[in-house]
């Protein structure tokens, strides 16, 4: 596609209830990332790919959180038994490749999530 | 450690010129990032900085010291479209990770 697509867009949930958020990269970037936006901080690293791999899971926050990616293409990012806490805009990117020459990263317009 | 720091909010005039400053504290630092974003839509890159002194895009400028872990985004002639958040970020050598601070929430008034 011509950007990252994200859905979907809003999200409200009830605590506890299991939530799955989408990330459609731009087509031949192999690398997507997480990110995590709180109401007024900083954007906060949740996990990356390159290709169909998650060489780092260090900044998922608990092990309700997980994410995969197929095909090389499209991820999902699966929040488990929401809290609370885990509301926020969750924001994925990609780029060429990891690493690459700028490191620009193209960003989704975001999934909000909130959960009641 | 790892920690970047920037104002939490910055106002000023239309046709001015506004400085945001940008300091940071990062192991094996390789460049430093500056997004816009506006208000419910995605950032967007503005500039990427690895070698110290200013690059300049049209009414946006950035500038780097290494030495001194310090950047500033320089917007010119603002123009009420420029009202955003301005996120500052850095990148580590050999690393994937953009490491963000909480953004700057520019505000334009006529």
């Amino acid at each position: 596609g011509a950007g990252v697509s994200q859905s979907p867009s809003n999200k409200v949930t009830e605590k506890g209830k299991d939530v799955e958020l989408r990330c459609d990269p731009i087509s031949g970037h192999t690398a997507l990332y997480w990110y995590r936006q709180s109401l007024g901080q900083g954007l906060e690293f949740l996990i990356y790919f390159q290709g169909n791999s998650a060489p780092d899971k260090s900044g998922l926050p608990s092990d309700r959180f997980s994410a995969e990616r197929t095909g090389g293409s499209v991820s999902t990012l699966t929040i488990q038994r929401t809290q609370q806490e885990d509301s926020a805009v969750y924001l994925c990117a990609s780029s060429l490749e990891v690493g690459s020459s700028t490191g620009e990263l193209f960003f989704g317009e975001g999934s909000r999530l909130t959960v009641l | 450690g790892q920690n970047i720091d920037q104002p939490t909010e910055m106002t000023a005039t239309e046709g001015a010129i506004v400085q945001i400053n940008c300091t940071y504290q990062t192991s094996g630092f390789n460049g430093l990032f500056w997004y816009q974003q506006h208000a419910g839509e995605a950032p967007t890159f503005l500039s990427y900085n690895v070698l110290d002194g200013l690059e300049e895009k049209g009414r946006f400028s950035s500038f780097l010291s290494r030495s001194k872990g310090y950047s500033y985004l320089l917007l010119k002639e603002l123009q009420m479209k420029d009202s955003a958040s301005y996120l500052c970020a850095a990148s580590r050598d050999s690393s994937y990770k953009l490491i963000f601070g909480s953004g700057t929430r520019l505000l334009v008034r006529p």
